[in-house]
């Protein structure tokens, strides 16, 4: 069965650190993947998204990620973090071929320290 | 362009009562789906709809009911609430369902429902 795994709940970093989220997916085919980010008290905002080709993609708000086939892995990844950036991020897989059902990990919620 | 619009944004139900969660997209995307979400086991689906007539459901459909009228609305309705619904529900929408796959979801601010 298609299944998304984030396998850390919560993540700390410093302002002005690096920051990487993992991502791992089980997939049968090729995956479209997504990240969103939800603020507090909001709805999820499309971060990126992966559908082929170069397998490091940009988003917004100066984030990225990179599409590793052999890893099963989508890390989202940013150089350098700002306070704003706290929240709670999710990795989701597009709805598997034949259902309509997007498959969502669990999320990881990001402090950031001043 | 208001995009997902959920009302009300909070609510609280006693055990027993009956209520709706309106959600309306204005971008005419075939699909909407509703989540809920709770602490600790990210978003889990309710219900979905493909368009107008069509729904079906997802891996919580227990004690929820859904109805797609029209393209732009898909209330969500708890026909006798309980604690164990207290949750944010979020209402989503994507376009064509021929490509859904690759098309990322459009999400409500939510709605905050506690029962007591």
């Amino acid at each position: 069965a298609q299944s998304v795994t984030q396998p850390d709940i919560h993540i700390t970093v410093s302002e002005g650190a690096s920051l990487e989220l993992r991502c791992n997916y089980s997939y049968g085919a090729t995956p479209y993947l997504f990240w969103y980010v939800q603020s507090p008290g909001q709805g999820l905002q499309l971060l990126l998204k992966y559908f082929s080709g170069d397998t490091l993609v940009q988003g917004i708000k100066g984030f990225e990620a990179e599409f590793k086939r052999s890893q099963s892995s989508f890390n989202l990844r940013k150089p350098s973090v700002h306070w704003s950036d706290a929240a709670e991020y999710f990795c989701a897989v597009g709805a598997p071929q034949g259902t309509y059902k997007y498959i969502f990990g669990t999320g990881t919620r990001l402090k950031v320290l001043a | 362009n208001a995009g997902v619009t959920q009302t009300p944004k909070f609510q609280v139900l006693k055990t027993g009562q009956s209520m709706t969660l309106q959600c309306a997209q204005d971008m005419n995307h075939e699909y909407m789906s509703w989540y809920r979400q709770d602490p600790g086991m990210g978003l889990r689906l309710i219900h979905y709809s493909v368009g107008a007539g069509i729904t079906d459901q997802g891996e919580v459909p227990n004690g929820y009911n859904v109805s797609r009228s029209t393209t732009e609305d898909f209330p969500l309705r708890l026909l006798s609430a309980a604690p164990s619904q207290t949750s944010v529900y979020f209402c989503a929408s994507s376009s064509t369902i021929d490509s859904i796959r690759d098309q990322p979801q459009h999400f409500g601010d939510g709605t905050r429902l506690s029962i007591l």
